[in-house]
């Protein structure tokens, strides 16, 4: 598609249930970024996927959170036993490897919202 | 504790003012970008500066990279209401190619 597609834009679940929230990035680029935003917060960085090497997960702020990219495409963010401070707008980015000049293409975000 | 500190976090001007936004921070970075987001999107990206002491103009808006790459600043001349929104910096420290910090934003309001 011509931008970064998120999907569902709004989610209520009841706190200890499981969430997947979904990236569909632009074709082409080989880089997925997911960061998350807090009210006055600015954007927290999760985990970034980039072509075949290992993802950096050093933004994954508990073992309850995990994320796949599958075909080095769409990319998958799924929430064990979520917690109201799990609240939040979780964005997703995709770049190709000119990001460091180009910048990331952000999607509209999904707005968690705990329960 | 952010490792990118903006200010102000809010700002109210009329229509026709100038403002400025600055972004702070005791690391260099080899690249730092500033976006605007509006509600219920994502942010979009303005401007990528890499060279410190670098300017960059976009229409109305001036952008500042600081000589030590450390810090930036945007400037907007004779705002409009169509400037408003949140403007956030990003830096990429070299270490971290790829990965970029962000700041918590400054919110700018430009009423009629």
């Amino acid at each position: 598609g011509a931008g970064v597609s998120q999907s569902p834009s709004n989610k209520v679940t009841e706190k200890g249930k499981d969430v997947e929230l979904r990236c569909d990035p632009i074709s082409g680029h080989t880089a997925l970024y997911w960061y998350r935003q807090s009210l006055g917060q600015g954007l927290e960085f999760l985990i970034y996927f980039q072509g075949n090497s290992a993802p950096d997960k050093s933004g994954l702020p508990s073992d309850r959170f995990s994320a796949e990219r599958t075909g080095g495409s769409v990319s998958t963010l799924t929430i064990q036993r979520t917690q109201q401070e799990d609240s939040a707008v979780y964005l997703c980015a995709s770049s190709d490897w000119t990001a460091n000049l180009e910048g990331y293409t952000f999607g509209s975000g999904t707005r968690l919202t705990v329960v | 504790t952010q490792l990118l500190e903006q200010s102000p976090q809010f700002l109210s001007i009329q229509e026709g003012e100038n403002l400025t936004v600055y972004c702070n921070s005791s690391s260099v970075f080899s690249s730092l970008q500033w976006y605007r987001q509006e509600p219920g999107e994502g942010p979009v990206l303005l401007v990528t500066v890499v060279t410190g002491g670098e300017v960059k103009k976009l229409k109305r808006l001036t952008f500042q990279f600081g000589d030590a790459r450390k810090d930036s600043s945007l400037h907007i001349t004779a705002a409009q209401p169509g400037d408003t929104g949140l403007y956030l910096c990003a830096g990429e420290k070299a270490d971290s190619w790829g990965k970029l910090q962000f700041g918590a934003g400054t919110q700018v309001v430009v009423t009629p």
